[in-house]
């Protein structure tokens, strides 16, 4: 069965310091990877997704980039981090049948 | 994708069927209905999804009105770990960008002992 790996599950970091989020996907071959980040309190919003190995599409422009280095493993990074980037942010894979699933979490908390 | 407009909040008794209701009047024929929960904390549990003819699973059941127009998730037996926030959302079936699922506010269930 396919399984989804998110870690860290808890990130507390400086503002203006680097962020490396890692998503790995268990149990398939060639899923679509998809990063979505939850503000506290509000929606789920798409930040990037992936069809392939160093293919990124960005949904939002913003102080993150993505990327794929392996067919399973997709990472969202920042440079220099800000306050607004604080949230929950989900990794998501998409199987044959379209059906999209969540990872665990990683919860990031700037300051 | 089309808009789904979902109350803000019910609640139900253990054990007694959860309905949940969803308005979704600009569904288009190639869209589907699909249903996620969101529990404290936790990513987005996918629970069900469908076309046109109802739905059941090991977690729920999905009711589509004959004109697509609403449906209805329902929990059977609803227990305490049921307790969590309901979205339904309408997209075209695929992969890729056509996959980017659109979360609205969604339903906040409570499950009360």
């Amino acid at each position: 069965s396919q399984t989804i790996h998110q870690w860290p599950a808890t990130l507390v970091q400086p503002v203006g310091s680097p962020l490396s989020l890692e998503c790995t996907v268990e149990g398939t071959s060639n899923p679509n990877l998809y990063w979505y980040r939850q503000a506290a309190g509000r929606g789920l919003q798409l930040l990037f997704y992936s069809v392939g190995i160093g293919q990124i599409s960005s949904e939002v422009p913003q102080n993150l980039s993505a990327s794929r280095p392996q067919d399973r493993q997709f990472i969202l990074s920042s440079k220099k981090l800000l306050l607004s980037d604080s949230g929950f942010y989900l990794c998501a894979w998409t199987g044959d049948r379209g059906t999209q699933y969540f990872g665990p979490g990683t919860r990031l908390t700037v300051l | 994708d089309a808009k789904t407009t979902q109350p803000t909040s019910m609640d139900c008794a253990e054990g007694r069927a959860a309905n949940l209701p969803c308005n979704h009047s600009t569904i288009s024929g190639n869209e589907y209905v699909y249903w996620y929960r969101q529990i404290h904390s936790q990513g987005p549990q996918y629970i069900i999804h469908g076309l046109k003819n109802n739905e059941t699973n090991e977690m729920a059941s999905l009711i589509i009105t004959e004109d697509r127009k609403s449906s209805t998730l329902i929990l059977p037996h609803a227990t305490l770990r049921d307790t969590a926030v309901y979205y339904c959302i309408v997209r075209v079936y695929g992969t890729g960008a056509n996959s980017k699922l659109t979360f609205g506010k969604g339903i906040t269930l409570s499950v009360r002992p």
